[in-house]
């Protein structure tokens, strides 16, 4: 099982460059999430979706856009990238959405805004 | 607000002894709390899993408390070797289902 695929691992944009950070997973899970881990900081909500065609804002959804067309791909986009957004990216996914799931993550996306 | 904290300071311990993380919230009834473990340059991983109605779960050398009354989860390694050095990250459920996250505490096991 492959689990979380994240790509790329490591990005380095210009101020104003837009890019796409993809996810999949394929344990057949329904919910996934983004999120952002800043030094110093616990991990940080972005978007999430419950199912395929449902997406909802998490706790920094400014900057980002996010899109569910299928059950496996949840790919993050950034629209105009801001030295603001440098960090570290975590895709993750669990079963459903209930606090008693825990989450599987993606190996990370280094992203760097210049 | 809604409110976690790790100890942000490494924690170092001698290989064999028992160590001990400490989670703390605020301003919080989180029905469930789960531990992972982080290495440099990956993603975390889900350890342990404890409800509210719990005090105690235990996995191998692992053992994680909740206690709902002074708002504290203590996460407990026994038996420490140098390959449990990592970075602990607690997590609770909000009212929406989704996890606040901790900013972690890194451990470090010395030989």
């Amino acid at each position: 099982n492959a689990g979380v695929t994240q790509t790329p691992k490591f990005q380095v944009l210009k101020t104003g460059q837009s890019m796409t950070l993809q996810c999949a997973q394929d344990m057949n899970h329904e919910y996934m999430s983004w999120y952002r881990q800043d030094p110093g900081m616990g991990l940080r909500l972005i978007h999430y979706s419950v199912g395929a065609g449902i997406t909802d804002q998490g706790e920094v959804p400014n900057g980002y856009n996010v899109s569910r067309s299928t059950t496996e791909d949840f790919p993050l986009r950034l629209l105009s990238a801001a030295p603001s957004q440098t960090s570290v990216y975590f895709c993750a996914s669990r079963q459903g959405s209930s606090g008693a799931n825990v989450l599987t993550f993606g190996a990370g996306s280094r992203l760097t805004v210049l | 607000s809604q409110k976690i904290e790790q100890n942000s300071e490494a924690l170092n311990i001698q290989e064999g002894k028992t160590a001990t993380l400490t989670c703390n919230y605020t301003n919080y009834s989180p029905a469930y709390l789960q531990w992972y473990r982080q290495d440099p340059g990956r993603g975390p991983v889900f350890l342990l899993l404890i409800r509210e109605n719990e005090k105690e779960k235990r996995k191998e050398r692992l053992k994680v408390t909740f206690d709902t009354t002074l708002k504290q989860s203590l996460f407990h390694i026994t038996a420490s070797q140098p390959a449990d050095s990592a970075t602990y990250l607690c997590a609770l459920d909000d009212s929406n289902y989704q996890l606040i996250w901790g900013a972690g505490t890194k451990l470090i096991i010395k030989p």
